[in-house]
């Protein structure tokens, strides 16, 4: 596509519910990123896939968060057993995935607000 | 692992008054340095990126950014603002070794009249 274009724009749930939020990067873009925005604070490293691998899943928070990209394309970031601390708009990137200066470009985020 | 340090949680400028956002960054080796601007309601955007070469770079919207390995900073510079560039200023850091991009917690750029 045009964009990366994620989905959905804001998503409402309960404590302790499942969560799943989707992101369709750029076509061709080989390297995809999850990242995490909490209010008045910069984008936080989750996750980084090279195709459909997960090439650095070092800012996972714990084992309740999963991101998989079956077919290196789009990707799913799952979230199990939702807490309120899981509040945050949840971006998603994607770059052409070349060694040196890997420019990210960004869709415009999911909110997510557990209450 | 690589860091960004933006150390001015907030910055208020006078439209037409220049400006200069500080970024310090650890990272062991020359890092791929970035900025980048959010508006509200809008996404991430590039302005502007070091790769290697030539430290002063420049970038869209008339900023500019200068590399200085000594001081392991990449301050964001533009001579005159506007009021529309009032906006959330992120410095990034990718390492050599990888594709992973960390942002620093970010800059809110407020322009008064």
């Amino acid at each position: 596509g045009a964009g990366v274009s994620q989905t959905p724009s804001n998503k409402v749930t309960e404590k302790g519910k499942y969560v799943e939020l989707r992101c369709d990067p750029i076509s061709g873009h080989t390297a995809l990123y999850w990242y995490r925005q909490s209010l008045g604070q910069g984008p936080e490293f989750l996750i980084y896939f090279q195709g459909t691998g997960a090439a650095d899943d070092s800012g996972l928070p714990n084992d309740r968060f999963f991101a998989v990209r079956p077919e290196g394309s789009v990707s799913t970031l799952k979230i199990q057993r939702t807490e309120r601390g899981d509040s945050a708009v949840y971006l998603c990137a994607s770059s052409e995935g070349t060694a040196g200066a890997n420019v990210l470009t960004f869709g415009a985020g999911s909110r997510l607000t557990v209450l | 692992a690589q860091s960004v340090t933006q150390p001015d949680i907030h910055i208020t400028v006078s439209e037409g008054a220049s400006l200069e956002l500080r970024c310090n960054y650890s990272y062991g080796a020359t890092p791929y340095l970035f900025w980048y601007v959010q508006s509200p309601g809008q996404g991430l955007q590039l302005l502007l990126k070091y790769f290697s070469g030539d430290t002063l770079v420049q970038g869209i919207k008339g900023f500019e950014a200068e590399f200085k390995r000594s001081q392991s900073s990449f301050n964001l510079r533009k001579p005159s603002v506007h009021w529309s560039d009032a906006a959330e200023y992120f410095c990034a850091v990718e390492g050599t070794g990888g594709f992973k991009t960390i942002f620093g917690a970010g800059t809110r750029l407020f322009v008064k009249a």
